[in-house]
């Protein structure tokens, strides 16, 4: 069975500092990781995506992600949280077991403080 | 200029109406997919489609009808056995449907409320 946890709901962080948003996942076969961000009352965006080339995965707006086998892990990172960054972020696990299987994680609010 | 559109963006209803959601999109894509979201949760789906003339029930199916007659069009109808459909709805497409490292694209939602 396949699945993915956000092990935080909310993160708050100051303007300026770095970011972390945790997900581990679960899966029996070879996963797709991917990372949306989504601001209030929009739709999803993709920040980035694992598709099995490089364990480090550099997306938009400055976010990166590692994908660490050992440790089933994919944890969001920024350098430096602007403003702009605060909204709620999925982590989404996609396998392919003789049909399409998507497991969308709870979500995690990121709170950037002035 | 590509992407998904979704109609209307809010959307009021009566108890004991249907109401149907409409979701277009250009990027020529196979799969088209409709999720509910309800607050502090993730996406739940609802009905999804790998291609035109299909479709397959999601995890919440009960009380939501789909239609899938042309490839650009997955219209999303609610009907007045859903129990609780206040939320807000999103459709999304990908490209080739069995592929998994093909990400989604989503549509900016409808928050449909019912009176």
């Amino acid at each position: 069975a396949q699945s993915v946890t956000q092990l935080d709901s909310h993160v708050s962080v100051s303007e300026g500092t770095p970011v972390l948003l945790r997900c581990n996942y679960s899966s029996s076969y070879s996963p797709s990781l991917f990372w949306y961000v989504q601001h209030p009352n929009k739709g999803l965006q993709l920040l980035l995506k694992y598709t099995s080339a490089a364990t480090l995965v550099k997306g938009i707006n400055g976010f990166e992600a590692e994908f660490k086998k050992s440790e089933t892990s994919f944890h969001l990172t920024k350098p430096s949280a602007h403003m702009s960054d605060a909204a709620e972020y999925f982590c989404v696990v996609s396998v392919n077991t003789g049909g399409f299987k998507t497991i969308f994680g709870a979500g995690t609010r990121l709170f950037v403080k002035a | 200029d590509g992407g998904i559109t979704q109609s209307p963006k809010y959307l009021f209803r009566k108890e004991g109406q249907n109401v149907t959601l409409s979701c277009e999109q250009n990027l020529n894509h196979d799969a088209m997919y409709w999720y509910r979201q309800d607050p502090g949760q993730g996406l739940r789906l609802i009905y999804y489609s790998q291609i035109v003339n299909d479709f397959q029930k999601g995890d919440i199916a009960e009380g939501y009808s789909v239609s899938r007659e042309k490839k650009e069009s997955f219209p999303l109808t609610v009907t007045s056995a859903q129990k609780n459909p206040t939320a807000f709805y999103l459709c999304a497409s990908r490209g080739q449907a069995l592929i998994s490292y093909n990400e989604q694209f989503f549509g900016p939602g409808t928050r449909l409320t019912v009176l």
